[in-house]
């Protein structure tokens, strides 16, 4: 099945030590975004690639960076984790950038900063 | 600014009832795509439904349906005959585009379902 894939599903950093976080997807989609969700919250966009083009939101710390080698795969980096970037990152995908397009949620990564 | 509310923090249904979960948006938008997205305690979000602003019947999937009153600016979710494996955290969330030219979709805050047997 076409699928959005998340790895690790929880990932363990210690303080300031920088970690990389994986998804991929099988959809051959355009638009891959990632996204934030703390503990009883809304996610909350970080950054999404349109093809190669990156798009940053305004309110995204530098502290996060995103790298797409290819239509396949695209990486969340966190340069130097705080306490306050433990959460749930979630990666997702849609075929176009339009308003009707769907996106399509990997399982997420939890992430603990220690 | 686009704004989805969902008002009900929590609710409880006894299983094989329907339930309603109530979403109102604000977008000086004229299109638009309304979504509901359910989240398990696993953390997957699953996507539901989607209503687009131009259309003109409510959207159907299986069991569940959008009640979309576009004069209200309201698109609740219904599920009908509530099951166990229905008990988790259910978002409301609009898309529109931004000024940049980008699609970016809005979420509430979340109801949590909690199916009782």
């Amino acid at each position: 099945d076409a699928m959005v894939i998340q790895n690790p599903r929880y990932q363990v950093t210690q303080f300031g030590k920088p970690v990389t976080l994986s998804c991929s997807q099988t959809l051959n989609h355009n638009v891959m975004y990632w996204y934030q969700q703390k503990s009883s919250q809304a996610p909350k966009l970080l950054f999404h690639y349109y093809d190669k083009d990156f798009n940053n939101e305004a309110d995204t710390p530098d502290n996060f960076q995103s790298r797409r080698p290819n239509t396949s795969f695209c990486f969340l980096d966190i340069r130097s984790p705080g306490l306050g970037d433990a959460a749930m990152y979630l990666c997702a995908t849609s075929r176009d950038r339009t308003r009707a397009e769907t996106q399509y949620f990997g399982p997420g990564t939890r992430l603990l900063v220690l | 600014a686009q704004k989805i509310t969902q008002t009900q923090p929590g609710m409880f249904v006894q299983e094989k009832e329907a339930v309603t979960l109530d979403c109102t948006y604000d977008t000086s938008d004229q299109s638009y795509g309304l979504f509901w997205y359910k989240q398990p305690s696993s953390g997957e979000m699953i996507f539901l439904i989607y209503q687009g602003s131009y259309d003109e019947q409510n959207a159907t999937e299986g069991r569940y349906s959008l009640n979309f009153q576009k004069a209200r600016k309201s698109a609740n979710l219904v599920i009908s005959a509530s099951q166990l494996g229905d008990s988790a955290m259910y978002f409301c969330a609009m898309s529109t585009i931004s000024n940049f030219g980008n699609e970016k979709l809005t979420f509430g805050t979340g109801t949590r379902l909690t199916i009782i047997p």
